[in-house]
């Protein structure tokens, strides 16, 4: 089955504590992106990459890395969480192509809380 | 840059009735794409529909169409004969060429209500 996978779904966590969100897709897209979804702010992006070893930021990508070693995984770091950190996060991903019809596939979302 | 609208925050329809969400787009790019998302309660985000900014035709998929009116640089999604089952949160997005289709913009969303 073709899917998009976040782990963990849910996380708390304390300010301070290095935390890992992982990303994987099994359809050998070229595109990954990172966002975050905040109550009356819709989907911003955080990351985003291109293919392997190329990423770029998004619209808020403070507090916030990535890495694309792989095709399949694209791993969300955040080395110091803090509160204002605290929301829905989604991983998508898609083909990459000239052309502006690329449907990106999202994974479930992960609920972070940063205490 | 790009920039997407929705001025509706909520909306209410009975079942059965059509209902149409706005979405204004702002870009300077000379090709795009316009996308509607669903986003029920668990959470996840459902693509609805496609609209490329030279289709000719508006975009259709069941009982969702897309009311594409380029000059007005609006998009709404209109959904024919509300079910209970439409609930959600809906999400207008868009990706241009001159970020290289590599960017989705998307809206702040509209919440709708349907009721028995």
């Amino acid at each position: 089955e073709a899917q998009v996978t976040q782990n963990p779904r849910y996380l708390i966590t304390v300010t301070g504590k290095k935390l890992t969100v992982t990303c994987s897709q099994n359809m050998n897209h070229e595109y990954m992106s990172w966002y975050r979804q905040d109550p009356g702010l819709g989907l911003r992006q955080i990351y985003y990459s291109m293919n392997v070893e190329v990423t770029d930021k998004g619209d808020v990508p403070e507090g916030y890395k990535v890495s694309r070693k792989e095709k399949r995984n694209f791993p969300l770091i955040l080395e110091s969480p803090s509160p204002n950190q605290t929301s829905l996060y989604f991983c998508a991903s898609s083909y990459h192509s000239a052309n502006s019809y690329n449907e990106q596939f999202f994974g479930p979302g992960t609920r972070l809380t940063v205490l | 840059a790009q920039k997407i609208t929705q001025t509706q925050p909520g909306m209410f329809v009975q079942e059965k009735e059509a209902v149409t969400l706005d979405c204004t787009y702002d870009t300077s790019d000379p090709s795009y794409g316009l996308f509607w998302y669903k986003q029920p309660s668990s959470g996840e985000m459902i693509f609805l529909i496609y609209q490329g900014s030279y289709d000719q035709q508006n975009a259709t998929e069941g009982r969702y169409s897309l009311n594409f009116q380029k000059a007005r640089k609006s998009a709404n999604l209109v959904i024919s004969a509300s079910q209970l089952g439409d609930s959600a949160m809906y999400f207008c997005a868009m990706r241009g060429m001159n970020s290289g289709y590599s960017t989705l913009t998307f809206g702040k969303g509209t919440m709708l209500l349907v009721s028995p």
